[in-house]
Formats: structure tokens, C-alpha cells, sequence
């Protein structure tokens, strides 16, 4: 069975700071990683992936994951972050025969206070 | 970027009536999906359609859930009869064949059945 656990419900950290989304994942197999954000009122989109190779990704807007398979892990950094970066983001796996079926986390809500 | 459109953004509808919730997916997208997502839980995987067929389906697929595309029109979600658990935001995501784990979504149809 394929989980994902992201361990935040909420996260609130001051514009300006660096910050680390934590996604914890179950699955035996060939996987695809992601990551996807959701502006209120919007539909999800798609951050970064990995699959393979560097185990370090860099996506969109200045966010890296970084996958390690001992701990399990994709955790989701940004180095400086921005209040437009205020939204809810959620971690994903998928198996590698069935790409398009995303196994969700329960999202972490990212508040940025001014 | 390319963007998914939902119609409409909210349905509200008495219980046991038909409901039919359209997706308008990117233009060259070949992969399409419906995913649920019951307030305060995660999105959970309902269904994947590709070349006029259902690949696969979760078990939240009920007998009274049915998709379909005619002639490449809006991809569709139909619940007949509709139950009080059907109520739920439902999000429509679209894929291409080169990356099929790269989704897009719209911004989610909210289903309030009474």
C-alpha cells in the first residue's frame, strides 16, 4: 500500500525565512515524487519531481526537494520565502506503471507573516 | 501555462438526483482524471481515462459514478443517483503522453448534495 505522510498540518514562518516542507513516504517499487501547490481558490500545481539520479530537484519559484531513500523523504525547501508563497502544498507519489495516479498527503497550509 | 477549466464551481443538488460536473481539459492532452477531496481530508484518486476508455479506478468509484469524452468535448463526471457522501470538492486534472505524471488541474467543482 502506498501512503504519503506529510507531518505539518500548518507551517508560519516570517517573509524572508527559509522554510522545509516535510513529506514522508510507504511504497515498494519504482516511484515518481512530487510536489504541487494550491492557492486558495485554485486548482493544484504541479512544483517539481523526481525520479531518479540527482537526488537534489530544483522546481519552480525557488523551491528544491530533496529525496533520500534511507529516511524514506522528499522534503520541500525554499532558502527565502515570499508572502505570494502563502498556500497549501502537498506531496504526491505515483508508481512508476501508473504515473497519472497520484497518491496524495494530507497537505501542509504555509502561512507568511509580513 | 495551460489550465484546466471546471464548470460549474459549485453544484448544489437534492439527493438522489443526477448531477453531471464537466472538465474542459488542456488541448493536447491525452490523460485525464477525476480526483475527490471530502473537506479537511486528502485528494483521493477516483479515476483515469485515456484514449476513450477507463485504465483504472479507485474503489470510490462507486456503480453510480460513469466518465466519459465524446468526440473531444468536455471530459465528464456523472453521479446517478447522487448520495449525502457524495458530497465533496471534485477536481479534474489533464496529462500528457510524455509526462504523464506531470498533472494539471482545475479549480475543483464543490458538490453539496442535500
Amino acid at each position: 500500500t502506498q501512503t504519503v505522510s506529510q507531518s505539518d498540518a500548518h507551517v508560519t514562518v516570517f517573509e524572508g525565512d527559509s522554510v522545509e516542507l516535510r513529506c514522508n513516504y510507504s511504497y515498494g517499487g519504482s516511484i515518481y515524487l512530487s510536489w504541487y501547490i494550491q492557492h486558495h481558490g485554485h486548482g493544484l500545481q504541479f512544483l517539481l519531481k523526481y525520479y531518479s539520479g540527482n537526488p537534489v530537484v530544483q522546481g519552480v519559484n525557488g523551491f528544491e526537494a530533496e529525496f533520500s531513500k534511507s529516511d524514506s523523504s522528499f522534503h520541500l525547501r525554499k532558502a527565502s520565502v515570499h508572502w505570494s508563497d502563502s498556500a497549501v502544498y502537498f506531496c504526491a507519489v505515483s508508481a512508476r506503471y501508473n504515473q497519472g495516479k497520484l497518491i496524495f498527503g494530507q497537505g501542509t497550509k504555509l502561512s507568511i507573516k509580513p | 501555462g495551460p489550465k484546466v477549466l471546471q464548470i460549474p464551481s459549485h453544484q448544489i443538488i437534492d439527493m438522489g438526483q443526477m448531477v453531471t460536473l464537466n472538465c474542459d481539459p488542456v488541448s493536447n492532452h491525452l490523460y485525464f482524471y477525476w480526483y475527490k477531496q471530502i473537506l479537511g481530508q486528502q485528494m483521493e484518486f477516483l479515476v483515469n481515462f485515456y484514449n476513450g476508455k477507463v485504465m483504472e479506478k479507485s474503489k470510490l468509484f462507486k456503480d453510480q459514478f460513469s466518465v466519459e469524452r465524446p468526440d473531444g468535448s468536455y471530459f465528464t463526471l456523472k453521479i446517478q443517483p447522487t448520495a449525502l457522501e457524495d458530497s465533496a470538492v471534485y477536481f479534474c486534472a489533464s496529462s500528457w503522453k510524455g509526462s504523464q505524471n506531470t498533472l494539471y488541474f482545475g479549480a475543483g467543482t464543490r458538490l453539496s448534495v442535500l
